[in-house]
């Protein structure tokens, strides 16, 4: 069980275009979903904090008109980089949280790495 | 700002022998305590969680907490070369359900 997927799992896009991530909690119901990027060598970094039928919660110096989230029902949250550069090709990877207490495990999708020219 | 750190390695422990990963802590109202292994290329996997000073044990792993000390780790019995992974603390200091903070990682590997 706790099986999250996340689509596309690689993506090589031209600069300025615009690139939709998928996270899907595949059997069962996630209130709260996380994105996370990981650059080269470093640890991950929480984006944004997900929660559905509501606004995302954005890190500090995470830009969000950039990063667009969407959290459209129970299973599926969706990330949006709008207007990509070289600098935003990363490891994206979203996890799924099955409640809100402090033992509660995020689970990872295997990750989409993003590669922009 | 919160911060969890570890030794990046290269940590390198011959097959059979015991590898010892620490990490510790900045916020000192952390709640929970995880271990991810991370293959290259790969998202985390979690290999245990503790929330509770001691220690917490599953299979081969065992996880120590001391939150006195804001510090805890990963032993690793038995050692296996696909062991061999990065492994990464995180740490949730709770408020909600808020995100995991993770460390660096630290880069084992398991010498046959």
């Amino acid at each position: 069980g706790a099986v999250v997927s996340q689509h596309p799992s690689w993506v090589i896009c031209k600069s300025g275009t615009s690139v939709k991530i998928e996270c899907r909690s595949l059997d069962f119901q996630a209130t709260t979903m996380f994105w996370y990027r990981q650059f080269p060598k470093q640890s991950l970094m929480l984006m944004a904090t997900s929660n559905e039928g509501s606004k995302a919660t954005y890190e500090q110096g995470v830009e969000k008109d950039k990063f667009l989230i969407n959290h459209a029902s129970l299973t599926l949250s969706t990330l949006t980089v709008t207007s990509a550069h070289p600098e935003d090709s990363s490891f994206y990877i979203c996890s799924a949280c099955l409640g809100q207490g402090p033992t509660d495990t995020q689970y990872f999708g295997p990750g989409t790495r993003l590669t922009v020219l | 700002q919160k911060e969890v750190e570890q030794n990046s390695g290269p940590l390198s422990v011959p097959e059979g022998a015991i590898a010892s990963l620490n990490c510790t802590y900045s916020d000192r109202g952390s709640q929970s305590f995880f271990w991810y292994r991370q293959y290259s290329g790969k998202s985390p996997e979690l290999i245990m969680f503790i929330y509770s000073n001691g220690d917490k044990e599953d299979g081969r792993f065992t996880a120590q907490l001391n939150k006195a000390s804001q510090y805890v780790s990963l032993l690793i019995r038995d050692s296996q070369p696909s062991d061999s992974a990065t492994y990464l603390c995180a740490v949730y200091s709770g408020g909600g359900a808020d995100g995991l903070t993770f460390g660096k990682g630290t880069h084992l590997i398991i010498q046959p």
